[in-house]
């Protein structure tokens, strides 16, 4: 079975600063999708961002930004010029890409960007 | 953007009782809709998935005759606590998926129960 991993369950930043969050996975499979989502205190859950393993290039989406290593298993978020906006709890997601819906969720890590 | 909505936001029911709680994709067609539930401070936790027309799949360890899913529409799905116990009071989140790979959640619904 899949599993995701997130080793941090609390981080905080400093306003502009730069933050990254860990995210490591386990599977045998080779076609794969991976996700990080954010869930502020509003409990509303927010794709980030995506990244499909067959694309080497790592994703990015305006701040945020991720480092695919597939060989390692490993899936970090790069949040840039953080914003307190950005304070919530971030989950990073596995999906199977044989049809499977079913996404695997990490235990998240709490994010808090401090003025 | 695709856009998923829950009601209520918020129920508080007595034990023993019965509460359903809807899960309507806005502006989109879902053929597969899930339920997942939330403890303060976890992660979210898959209950079932629901297909439009069929039976849901329930996860390992959840009870399916105590939560009864319907999907009875491309853009409805409905969770029914049946005999509501305290310790079934938790947030639940529902997600509509439409394209190959992509999930929209809804707002969540805080169930408490007395």
């Amino acid at each position: 079975a899949q599993t995701v991993t997130q080793s941090q369950p609390e981080m905080s930043v400093q306003e502009a600063e730069t933050v990254t969050l860990s995210c490591t996975y386990d599977t045998s499979e080779s076609n794969y999708y991976l996700f990080w989502y954010k869930q502020p205190p509003s409990r509303q859950m927010i794709l980030v961002i995506r990244q499909e393993a067959y694309k080497q290039q790592n994703a990015t989406e305006n701040r945020f930004s991720v480092n695919f290593q597939k060989a390692a298993k490993s899936f970090s978020l790069k949040i840039s010029d953080s914003q307190l906006g950005d304070t919530a709890m971030y989950f990073c997601a596995f999906k199977m890409g044989r049809g499977s819906e079913k996404l695997v969720f990490g235990k998240g890590t709490k994010l808090t960007v401090n003025p | 953007g695709a856009v998923v909505s829950q009601h209520p936001s918020r129920v508080i029911c007595k034990s023993g009782t019965s509460v359903k709680i809807e899960c309507r994709s806005l502006d989109f067609q879902a053929t597969t809709m899930f339920w997942y539930r939330q403890f303060p401070k976890q992660s979210l936790m898959l209950m079932a998935t629901s297909n439009e027309g069929s039976k849901a799949t329930y996860e390992q360890g959840v009870e399916k005759d105590k939560f009864l899913i319907n999907h009875a529409s491309l853009t409805l799905s409905t969770l029914t606590v049946t005999s509501a116990h305290p310790e079934d009071s938790s947030f639940y989140i529902c997600s509509a998926r439409t394209g190959f790979d992509e999930q929209y959640f809804g707002p969540g619904t805080r169930l408490t129960v007395t």
